[in-house]
């Protein structure tokens, strides 16, 4: 089975701070993906990614930005932490060539407070 | 542009009774669609896809949807519901539009009384 690991449930960061959120999967997926997910608004799209070095703006990625070095791990990167980017967090990955609809592997989420 | 609703934030229904889910998309191309399910503290787990050329597609756990074109519906059904179905449901849209987006419904969170 596609194993997605996000590498913490929950975290608490202050406003303002530096907040790194990890991804890895093990089976050797091209894409990934970064959701967030607020209670009324479903999964939002954050970033993408298709290939190594490679990354896309999904919906909403003010405020966020993102790390691919090595095809097994997608980072989440918030440059200053805010408020209202409280939230639960998805990972995901798939390898969804062209013309395929495989569907997506998540991640058990993380969820961030930042107070 | 791709889009996803969900008729309905919740969903309430008896054990053994008809569980539908309704889910309208808009898409510039044939799309792929898929239904996911949540269980508390989880991430969310594929349902069912879409596959070209059939109109009801099963999934898992006795669910299946019907892909209707002329209405851009994809409603999930199952013909009697369990306790163990209560989690929440959404319907996703993707296309080959140069990356693979997934666009997400808000979601519909169902509850089953016993």
């Amino acid at each position: 089975d596609v194993k997605v690991t996000q590498s913490s449930r929950y975290l608490v960061k202050r406003t303002g701070e530096k907040v790194f959120l990890e991804c890895v999967q093990d089976m050797d997926h091209e894409n990934m993906f970064w959701y967030r997910q607020d209670p009324g608004l479903g999964l939002r799209l954050i970033y993408f990614s298709y290939d190594v070095k490679m990354k896309e703006k999904g919906d909403i990625p003010e405020g966020y930005s993102v790390s691919r070095e090595k095809k097994e791990r997608f980072s989440l990167i918030l440059e200053s932490a805010s408020t209202n980017q409280t939230s639960m967090y998805l990972c995901a990955s798939t390898d969804r060539d062209r013309g395929s609809n495989s569907p997506l592997h998540f991640g058990n989420g993380t969820r961030l407070t930042v107070t | 542009a791709q889009s996803v609703t969900q008729l309905g934030s919740h969903v309430s229904v008896s054990e053994g009774a008809l569980v539908l889910l309704r889910c309208n998309y808009s898409s510039s191309v044939p799309p792929y669609l898929f239904w996911y399910v949540q269980y508390p503290n989880q991430g969310l787990q594929l349902l069912l896809k879409y596959t070209t050329g059939a109109t009801l597609v099963k999934g898992i756990n006795g669910f299946e949807a019907e892909f209707k074109k002329s209405e851009t519906s994809f409603h999930l059904t199952k013909p009697s519901a369990h306790m163990s179905d209560a989690a929440e449901y959404f319907c996703a849209v993707s296309e080959d539009t140069g990356g693979f987006k997934t666009i997400f419904g808000a979601g519909t969170r169902l509850f089953v009384k016993a």
